[in-house]
């Protein structure tokens, strides 16, 4: 049974550009949860997502920021017109239980933007 | 909302030496989670707890409810064991239990 699985580990961007991170939760898991880790900074919610629907995104920036989690395939965090800022790990994790259930947690997406 | 302390933010310890790791939390909550993180690497659940005391291998969390405080031990410390250490809360009492906040961690570095 594999873990959650994210890609890419690393993505290096331009400002402007836009950036996607995959994440595909364990097998059986329809709750996906993303956090976001800054720079010397502490780990960060942002969204939390059931199949085709977004629960709650009251940590997700109110611009440029997106997330979605479709009935098939991964859920995608999606950043569009990158800047220095949104340099960062963004882990995923998901649970079998929704808001109740343990985490599990995948490597990480680190995002450099240039 | 939640608020979380950890301490210490470092730690540095002798190969064998038993460790102990504290996490306090303002609020009431369901459950408490600690967190693994070696340095650019992933996040690892290490607990979820919602009272009293679990166990895995080495390591031992407990959590005292009333006084809301957690630690985190870990016995026969060995180089491995070098990470940083998360604790992290519900943001909310009675909201979502996984929309977590986080403590600053604690970096324990175990010399051999």
């Amino acid at each position: 049974n594999a873990g959650v699985m994210q890609n890419p580990r690393h993505l290096v961007r331009r400002r402007g550009q836009e950036a996607r991170l995959r994440c595909s939760p364990m097998k059986g898991h329809s709750h996906v949860y993303w956090y976001r880790q800054l720079p010397e900074e502490g780990l960060k919610f942002m969204v939390y997502l059931q199949k085709e629907n977004i629960i709650d995104e009251s940590g997700m920036p109110k611009e440029r920021f997106s997330a979605e989690f479709p009935k098939e395939g991964p859920s995608i965090l999606r950043i569009q017109q990158v800047v220095r800022g949104d340099s960062a790990a963004y882990f995923c994790a998901s649970s079998p239980l929704g808001s109740t259930g343990e985490l599990f947690f995948g490597e990480g997406s680190r995002l450099t933007v240039l | 909302k939640n608020e979380v302390e950890q301490s210490p933010q470092n730690l540095t310890a002798q190969e064998g030496e038993f460790i102990t790791i504290n996490c306090s939390y303002s609020v009431g909550i369901s459950a408490l989670h600690w967190l693994q993180q070696h340095p650019g690497g992933g996040i690892v659940s290490l607990f979820m707890l919602s009272s009293g005391k679990k166990k895995h291998g080495r390591l031992i969390a407990t959590i005292n409810i009333q006084e809301k405080h957690s630690s985190l031990h870990i016995t026969a410390s060995h180089p491995r064991d070098s990470a940083v250490y998360i604790c992290a809360v519900p943001s909310n009492y009675g909201g979502a239990t996984n929309k977590l906040i986080f403590g600053t961690g604690t970096l324990l570095a175990v010399q051999p």
